[in-house]
């Protein structure tokens, strides 16, 4: 695998609160992303970071902030303007490299609010 | 903006058969494809890519076919066994570099005994 993991495996929130989800990856790789999944629903991406110190916003940001101080931690806060948080969040990296860039996953954070 | 679908959305077959699953996108100017196996609750897992000069990826029982012209993939699984249930997603980047890649919403498989 990409040498990635994700805790923690179970998260609750109450109403109001931010949390935060943690990445780390141990294999030097540049590129990181998070992506959330919903029940019957394909993936949906949230943020991605290609080097450290910078990141751009998915297809669903709003409510989500994250940052890259560090090339193997790429943390994701949901905020309480996140309303509807409660989905499997699933962090990723890419080896890259022309050509075969395959992407490698985490083993996942279920968040569900109290 | 790339949309990626796939058909059908569940399938139970009995063990032993051989199966399709479907992957179509609307921007056929894709750089690669990749065909993912996701457990319940758990992370996904690379399977094939194909890049986009390519027409095929083999490994094991499974192919991965790729026709850029009509916006096409399919995986194909030869002698299925019970252990290939799961939910496959394929997922398609459209250009190169660390750009993410677009998800389809999975075809769920169930193989039984």
């Amino acid at each position: 695998d990409g040498g990635i993991t994700q805790s923690p495996k179970y998260l609750f929130r109450k109403e109001g609160q931010n949390v935060t989800l943690s990445c780390e990856q141990n294999l030097n790789h540049d590129a990181m992303y998070w992506y959330r999944q919903d029940p019957g629903q394909g993936l949906r991406l949230i943020y991605y970071s290609q080097i450290v110190n910078d990141f751009q916003k998915g297809d669903i940001a709003e409510g989500y902030s994250v940052s890259r101080e560090k090339k193997e931690s790429f943390p994701l806060t949901v905020t309480s303007a996140q309303k509807n948080p409660t989905a499997f969040y699933l962090c990723a990296n890419s080896i890259g490299g022309k050509g075969a860039e395959k992407l490698f996953f985490g083993s996942g954070t279920q968040l569900s609010v109290l | 903006k790339q949309e990626v679908t796939q058909i059908p959305a569940a399938l139970s077959v009995p063990e032993g058969e051989n199966l399709v699953l479907n992957c179509s996108f609307t921007d056929s100017a894709i750089y690669n494809l990749q065909w993912f196996r996701q457990d319940p609750r758990k992370g996904l897992t690379s399977l094939l890519l194909i890049q986009s000069s390519q027409r095929e990826q083999t490994s094991g029982r499974l192919n991965a076919s790729l026709d850029k012209s009509s916006g096409r993939s399919t995986l194909y699984i030869a002698a299925s066994q019970p252990g290939d249930s799961a939910t496959y997603l394929c997922a398609v980047k459209t250009y190169s570099g660390n750009t993410p890649l677009v998800f389809g919403k999975g075809t769920r498989l169930s193989v039984i005994a």
